[in-house]
């Protein structure tokens, strides 16, 4: 059963430090997301990766916030000073496109910035 | 930008009772997807919807897509325990890479009363 798996579910941590959420797509899979997700704000799309390569991360501050990919089975988000702002959950998606439209999302990473 | 509008934001209904989600945009729309989220999980894929007035059913779940394309709605019937969680639609809008980037509704809070 193939899913997207997200390390670490939970985290705690200082404002000031880094932050770093990793995030395994399904095996095959061609675009991966990151998303953002708070009471206030909703689901939002933070950026974006196709076959690796960044297309869109119009959503992402880009004072603070990185994201990567490696390689194909790895996408990483960096938060680098983190704010009690950034407190929420960060759900990582991933896709085959233009083959299936459906975004098979993993667990979150539930981050609590103090 | 596309605007994308969920009513209502919470429904409390009897298990048994049916319960309706719209979803309104502001513009017209090549598709439009949906998902659920329970409590405490991550968004779950249930359908996508392409063609003007399209009516899909999925055991006690009917989604419907506007014939001007601008609106879509999921109904259940004799909702149950299970059916618990937050409902999305999920808007595609165009990139330049294609129709992959999903603009999240606010979400309809579905809680049954046993």
């Amino acid at each position: 059963d193939a899913r997207v798996t997200q390390t670490p579910r939970h985290k705690v941590t200082e404002m000031g430090q880094e932050v770093t959420m990793r995030c395994q797509p399904i095996l095959g899979h061609n675009t991966v997301f990151w998303y953002r997700q708070t009471m206030m704000q909703g689901l939002e799309l933070l950026a974006y990766f196709r076959n690796r390569a960044p297309l869109d991360d119009s959503g992402m501050p880009k004072d603070r916030f990185s994201a990567e990919m490696p390689d194909a089975t790895l996408a990483t988000l960096k938060i680098q000073p983190s704010e009690p702002r950034d407190s929420a959950v960060y759900f990582c998606a991933s896709g085959f496109y233009p083959a299936q439209d459906e975004q098979f999302f993993g667990p979150g990473t539930r981050l609590t910035v103090l | 930008g596309q605007q994308v509008m969920q009513i209502p934001q919470y429904q409390h209904v009897q298990e048994g009772e049916d319960f309706t989600t719209y979803c309104n945009s502001s513009t017209t729309l090549s598709n439009i997807q949906w998902y659920k989220q329970r409590p405490g999980g991550h968004p779950v894929f249930l359908i996508q919807l392409v063609k003007s007035g399209e009516v899909k059913k999925q055991k006690r779940l009917t989604f419907q897509f506007g014939e001007a394309k601008k609106n879509s709605s999921l109904h259940i019937t004799a909702t149950q325990t299970t059916d618990v969680g937050t409902y999305f639609c999920a808007p595609h809008g165009r990139s330049n890479f294609g129709n992959e980037k999903l603009t999240f509704g606010t979400g309809t809070r579905l809680t049954i009363i046993p």
